[in-house]
């Protein structure tokens, strides 16, 4: 258990629907980020919260947003989905000197 | 061309065998060397990490940075069939303070090692 908690592991939807991804750091951790990976595209960085403002942004589509609340945990909200969005979203938390991804949950849009 | 390129195999060796992975970058702002281990379905997970050219050990791991060529490379002694995995390398550039910034990954090596 690597203290990153990601929920659900799996989700199964249609296209232009809307799913929202839930993450939940490692304890003390403020940085939360979110990872999408695909067979073509790799592991791409979406976008980063640190203690609840946004600090980065990647590759991140407008149909997607995200937050971080409060209790530090992190939602990704995906939305009008295509089949092209299917893939394994990662969120990740650091700390001084670490940097640790959860399990991913598994997006399948059919 | 990518910032971070990696040949990502397959790679197939021998149980026992040292099996040598590696990255080129283009990026001179990377401060920040990673190499994560990512089994099927999982999520990556850190082996090593690295600020500073040079060699850094860990049991049967040893990640190499050369910055002034842009190429860092993972070599593991010893492999085991359980070493069977992508192997991922990553750098980032704006480490500070209590946070890191993005991390921008290879496409990964598949590798495997049989009995």
């Amino acid at each position: 258990d690597s203290g990153v908690t990601q929920t659900p592991k799996h989700l199964i939807t249609a296209t232009g629907q809307r799913v929202t991804l839930r993450c939940s750091p490692r304890s003390g951790d403020l940085s939360v980020y979110w990872y999408q990976q695909s067979l073509d595209q790799g592991l791409q960085f979406l976008i980063q919260y640190y203690n609840g403002e946004e600090r980065a942004k990647g590759n991140i589509l407008e149909r997607f947003s995200a937050q971080q609340f409060p209790d530090l945990h992190s939602e990704l909200n995906l939305s009008s989905l295509e089949l092209g969005d299917s893939a394994l979203y990662f969120c990740a938390s650091s700390g001084t000197m670490s940097y640790t991804f959860g399990s991913g949950t598994r997006l399948t849009v059919v | 061309q990518k910032e971070v390129e990696q040949d990502p195999g397959p790679l197939s060796v021998p149980e026992g065998a040292i099996v040598s992975l590696n990255c080129t970058y283009s990026n001179s702002a990377f401060q920040y060397f990673m190499w994560y281990r990512q089994y099927s379905r999982k999520g990556p997970e850190l082996l090593m990490y690295t600020y500073s050219s040079g060699n850094k050990e860990d049991g049967r791991f040893t990640a190499q940075v050369d910055k002034s060529s842009k190429y860092i490379s993972l070599f593991i002694r010893d492999s085991q069939p359980s070493d069977s995995a992508t192997y991922l390398c990553a750098m980032e550039a704006n480490a500070g303070g209590t946070s890191y910034g993005k991390l921008t990954f290879g496409q990964g090596t598949i590798l495997t090692v049989h009995p």
